[in-house]
Parts: C-alpha cells; structure tokens; sequence
C-alpha cells in the first residue's frame, strides 16, 4: 500500500487560513469515508482533530474543518493561532482493512 | 478517563525480537467495541501504523510488516501487546499504543505517550 501524498510544509499568518491537501486512491480516500486528520507538536503523541473526513472530536476548535472531493480530502485551519503550528497528518482506511498514512506537513505560522 | 502506558526494553539487539506491553486504564479491552492498535515513529520520521486487534482477537496487520508482527491481547490484565521479529536498525522507532475505531470509522482517539526502541547492538 502506499502512503498518502501531502505537501512537506504550509505556512500562513496569524489569522489566515490555509488547507492541507492529501492525495489518496479509489482504493482508500476515494471508497470510503474514514479519513482521519491527526496534530502533533514535537515531542508529543498525536492527537485526532478530525475524523470520518469532517467530524470534530469534542473540545476541538471548530477553526478545524475537514472534507473531501474524490481522491483527495483536505484539512482548513481558519483563524491561524500561533499554537496550531504543528505536524499535520492525514490517514484512511483503506479497501484491504488497513491504515495508511500520509507522509505528514508541517505547519509554520508565520 | 482512559488512559495507555507502553512498557519494555528501550534497547533491543539486531535481530532480536521486539516486545512491548500497552496497559490499559480507566476502560476495558475485553468490554469495548474499540480496535487497540500499534503505531510507531521512527525519529524525524512520520507516523506508521503497525496493526490493530479487535476486543474478539481479530488481528489486522501492515501488509509491510505481517511477516514479522504480532499483537495479542491479555484481557485478564487489561493489556495488549506487540511483537515484532528480526528487527534492524529500521525498525528504530517511538512506539504507541492507541484505541481507534476501525471498519466503520477511523478515530484514533486515545494514545499512549510513546516509547523510544532502539535497534542497536
């Protein structure tokens, strides 16, 4: 199987937006509808912050907004806050049951 | 609040097996409709999903990675662990234990703070 595309690196100001695109095939993204977005500040776990393409786990900023169109979901961050500076990873389920992850992005707030 | 601590040796030989123990706190593996999964880190690197158990045993692994791993669930002691065979210096990773929701969702919603595993001799 293999990972899912993202860009290496985003960056936005203090009360942007920006979205993070990840690419997939039919076989994951494009079949089914469990794609999850994680966070993780450096020398930290990971967190969930979107899942199922667009639902926010509870005490989730809703600055946080995910969809998807074909082979491709993506994650908008509206209001950039200093704090969301972060590696961003996106990851599905895919037809084999199985979990794939893309490569990561990292955020830079500028 | 549920909460998972991994366990075990932070160093491990070439060629050794890897083994390593998530316990679980504040919730139930044997009573829960949640998956208890692997995902490791190697450093600098990205994330990288291992595999995952059902609370019935159900095991689903990384096609990469299905000839060396296990993971095994103890309910008895609310633990699931992981085994992984043959290791090298490639299998040098930050290692966690996770609940998720799988097969009609993906959600992985808890962690454990991760474990440093070091393949060297």
């Amino acid at each position: 199987q293999s990972a899912l595309t993202q860009p290496a690196s985003v960056s936005g100001s203090p009360g942007q937006s920006i979205t993070i695109s990840c690419t997939g095939t039919r076989s994951d993204i494009g079949a089914y509808n469990y794609v999850s977005w994680l966070q993780q500040h450096p020398d930290q776990a990971p967190k969930v912050i979107i899942f199922d393409v667009s639902h926010r786990p509870s005490g989730v900023s809703d600055r946080f907004s995910g969809s998807k169109s074909g082979n491709t979901a993506s994650l908008t961050i509206s209001g950039l806050q200093a704090e969301d500076e972060a590696d961003y990873y996106c990851t599905s389920y895919t037809g084999s049951s199985t979990v794939v992850f893309g490569g990561g992005t990292k955020l830079t707030v500028l | 609040q549920l909460q998972l601590q991994e366990s075990g040796p932070g160093l491990v030989q070439p060629s050794e097996t890897l083994s390593l123990t998530c316990t679980v706190s504040g919730g139930s593996i044997s009573r829960s409709t949640f998956f208890w999964g692997w995902i490791r880190q190697p450093p600098g690197k990205g994330l990288e999903w291992i595999g995952s158990i059902s609370y019935s045993e159900s095991t689903y692994y990384n096609p990469s990675l299905r000839s060396r791993v296990t993971i095994s669930v103890e309910k008895s002691k609310n633990q699931f662990s992981l085994r992984l065979t043959s290791v090298t210096a490639a299998d040098t990773a930050v290692y966690y234990c996770v609940r998720h929701v799988f097969l009609s969702g993906l959600d992985f919603n808890s962690w454990g703070q991760g474990t440093l595993v070091t393949v060297s001799s």
